[in-house]
């Protein structure tokens, strides 16, 4: 998985409470991503990264907020999590160190989270 | 907005046969198209990429097509084998813009 962690890899949680899902890079790329994956939508996108301090909405930002304040590290935080954030979550960086939006992507092993 | 479309949600082919999956979408062609497979729980893994000035890529028993002018991408498996099983997703690039991704196609191949 191209030296990229999530924490946790399963979680379960209750409605309204607060989670952080932690994305771990060892590549020092410069873009990151955070997708969510359900059934009959395919990925995606929920926030982006640029660099540090830089990040930016995707397609289904709602509800979520995201953290970037060393290079390897991207934080999805769901500040209330509801019943319909239940997904499968994945990070991504870009192939390349400098890559950009077009650059391929490399996909972490994903977080199963369940909102009850 | 952009609409993604992948051939059935599921495809059942035999070993041997060639597994061909399509993706369709709408409006303006991307500058990129991508293909990913996918196993069961884990991330997607990226395969080929093919742009929009190319006909035809090639990886060993993988091929891709990217038709303009239909707005559809082909993607063909030679030679399947039970180990091809796995959901195939493609993705679009547009300048400036991040990746969409399709629904996926879940190809099972049979013994």
């Amino acid at each position: 998985d191209a030296g990229i962690t999530q924490s946790p890899r399963h979680k379960v949680t209750e409605t309204g409470t607060p989670v952080t899902l932690r994305c771990h890079q060892t590549e020092n790329h410069r873009y990151m991503y955070w997708y969510r994956q359900d059934p009959g939508h395919g990925l995606r996108l929920i926030h982006y990264s640029y660099g540090v301090k830089d990040t930016d909405k995707g397609e289904v930002s709602d509800g979520y907020s995201v953290s970037r304040s060393k290079t390897e590290d991207f934080l999805l935080t769901l500040e209330s999590a509801t019943s319909s954030q239940t997904s499968v979550y994945f990070c991504a960086i870009s192939e390349s160190p400098s890559g950009g939006k077009t650059d391929t992507q490399y996909f972490g092993p994903g977080t199963r989270l369940t909102v009850l | 907005s952009q609409k993604i479309e992948q051939n059935s949600e599921a495809l059942n082919i035999q070993e041997g046969k060639t597994a061909t999956l399509t993706c369709n979408y709408t409006n303006y062609s991307p500058a990129y198209l991508q293909w990913y497979r996918q196993d069961p729980g884990r991330g997607p893994v990226f395969l080929l990429l093919i742009r929009e000035n190319e006909k035809e890529k090639r990886k060993e028993r993988l091929k891709v097509t990217f038709d303009t002018t239909l707005k559809q991408s082909l993607f063909h498996i030679t030679a399947s084998q039970p180990a091809d099983s796995a959901t195939y997703l493609c993705a679009l690039v547009w300048y400036g813009q991040n990746f969409v991704f399709g629904p996926g196609t879940r190809l099972s191949v049979l013994p």
